[in-house]
């Protein structure tokens, strides 16, 4: 089956833009998280979602990001006023559930901030 | 806070050696530690998930222990190949089912 996908895979826009960056989760995963990479870092979790809520936005680094989930399945991820600190890649993950669960990850959205 | 630590950050070893790649994490409070492979510019590729039940797991080449107790998990990989050199990344996950992620191991296998 098809798995985690994102779109688009690179995004480059220009300080105080707004961006939006997509994720499909796999089929009947309830839970979805949003993670960002810096160069030569490991991920860090910025949301989970668990259905169409946020049960952990604690990641977020300020209001400009926001990410929403509608109808439980496919999330964005919203940044408002981009900065070049947020210059990252977005990596989306899904999971059946939370818990002992796996997290499946998608490509990633590498977002460059000019 | 969970903190999650990998060290070396780089290594480099001649093909058919064996490698291995320590995790070490702060809170031993976890649900399961993974495992991941990622090359440049690419996503992240689960290699093996270790409940916080199990002491280990294992898939052909690779070998992933996990001591709960004192912190830790080592990656072992038998006979590298020069197909093995990527960056391995090791996360746990905790209450809040967040995965927190070391800063990874750069690896390069020399043919």
């Amino acid at each position: 089956g098809a798995g985690v996908s994102q779109t688009p895979s690179n995004k480059v826009t220009e300080k105080g833009k707004y961006v939006e960056l997509r994720c499909d989760p796999i089929s009947g995963h309830t839970a979805l998280y949003w993670y960002r990479q810096s160069l030569g870092q490991g991920p860090e979790f910025l949301i989970y979602f668990q259905g169409t809520g946020a049960a952990d936005d604690s990641g977020l680094p300020n209001d400009r990001f926001f990410a929403v989930r509608p109808e439980g399945s496919v999330s964005t991820l919203k940044i408002q006023r981009t900065e070049r600190g947020d210059s990252a890649v977005y990596l989306c993950a899904s999971s059946l559930g939370g818990g002992l669960y796996e997290q499946y990850f998608g490509p990633g959205t590498r977002l460059t901030v000019t | 806070k969970q903190e999650v630590t990998q060290i070396p950050a780089a290594l480099s070893v001649p093909e058919g050696e064996n490698l291995v790649l320590n995790c070490s994490f702060t809170d031993s409070a976890i649900y399961n530690l993974q495992w991941f492979r990622q090359d440049p510019g690419k996503g992240l590729t689960s290699l093996l998930l270790i409940q916080s039940s199990q002491r280990e797991q294992t898939s052909g080449r690779l070998n992933a222990s996990l001591d709960k107790s004192s912190g830790r998990s080592t990656l072992y990989i038998a006979a590298s190949q020069p197909g093995d050199s990527a960056t391995y990344l090791c996360a746990v996950k905790a209450a809040g089912n967040k995965l927190t992620f070391g800063g990874g191991t750069r690896v390069l296998v020399k043919p």
